[in-house]
């Protein structure tokens, strides 16, 4: 019930094209969806992060869509850059206590 | 802004060994936490701690301990190094009851 499912495991996408990773939850209880960003050789480090309470949240081209009642939500990466080639993680968390993190995607955007 | 640093960046353990790694918050976070990563996969909690206090621990044998000092700082412990204990180490501090995590670029830990 603590996991976060995430996919594709690795996503390979031309430059201007749209990158969409997907994420799904069990544990009701979370109140807090970021996602993260790591390079190779760095820390992850916060991209953008939604609360059930909306549907939808943008920033930039990064865009979170959250389905609630099907306890999905998922990242978009639009007009992807060769420079957002990276791994990124979906996570939740609960009160903003132990973050639980999905497996991770790496993506690789095609110059 | 200071951000979260770690140190050591790499070491290299023997199985059995205890290795102590260190971590600094950002300025005015009261919250640490600790994260293991193994390579390909995502973060998996260890522990937290608020105000000196572990306030949260996940799946980790008491073997992985913690302190987190009053400007706090805080360090991670692990004893009787195992070879799957090779990994990442992640420090990440926060604001109390936030889920907006600041990390540090880890230690990379390799035990032979």
């Amino acid at each position: 019930q603590q996991q976060v499912k995430q996919s594709p495991q690795s996503l390979i996408v031309q430059k201007g094209g749209i990158s969409i990773i997907n994420c799904a939850y069990e544990n009701t209880a979370f109140d807090y969806f970021p996602w993260y960003q790591q390079f190779p050789g760095k820390g992850p480090a916060l991209l953008i992060a939604i609360r059930p309470d909306v549907s939808e949240k943008k920033e930039g081209r990064f865009t979170i869509s959250f389905n609630k009642s099907a306890k999905q939500f998922s990242l978009h990466i639009m007009d992807s850059q060769p420079g957002d080639s990276a791994t990124y993680f979906c996570a939740a968390n609960t009160g903003g206590f132990k973050t639980i993190f999905g497996a991770g995607t790496r993506l690789f955007v095609k110059a | 802004e200071t951000g979260v640093t770690q140190s050591p960046t790499h070491l290299i353990k023997t199985r059995g060994q205890q290795v102590t790694l260190r971590c600094s918050s950002q300025s005015g976070h009261n919250t640490v936490s600790w994260y293991q990563q193994a390579l390909g996969q995502g973060p998996q909690f260890i522990f937290q701690y608020y105000r000196e206090e572990e306030n949260g621990r996940g799946n980790f044998p008491p073997r992985f301990s913690g302190l987190q000092f009053p400007n706090y700082s805080s360090e991670l412990n692990v004893n009787a190094l195992e070879l799957d204990d090779s990994a990442l180490y992640l420090c990440a501090s926060s604001l109390e009851n936030t889920g907006e995590l600041f990390f540090g670029e880890g230690s990379r830990l390799t035990v032979l």
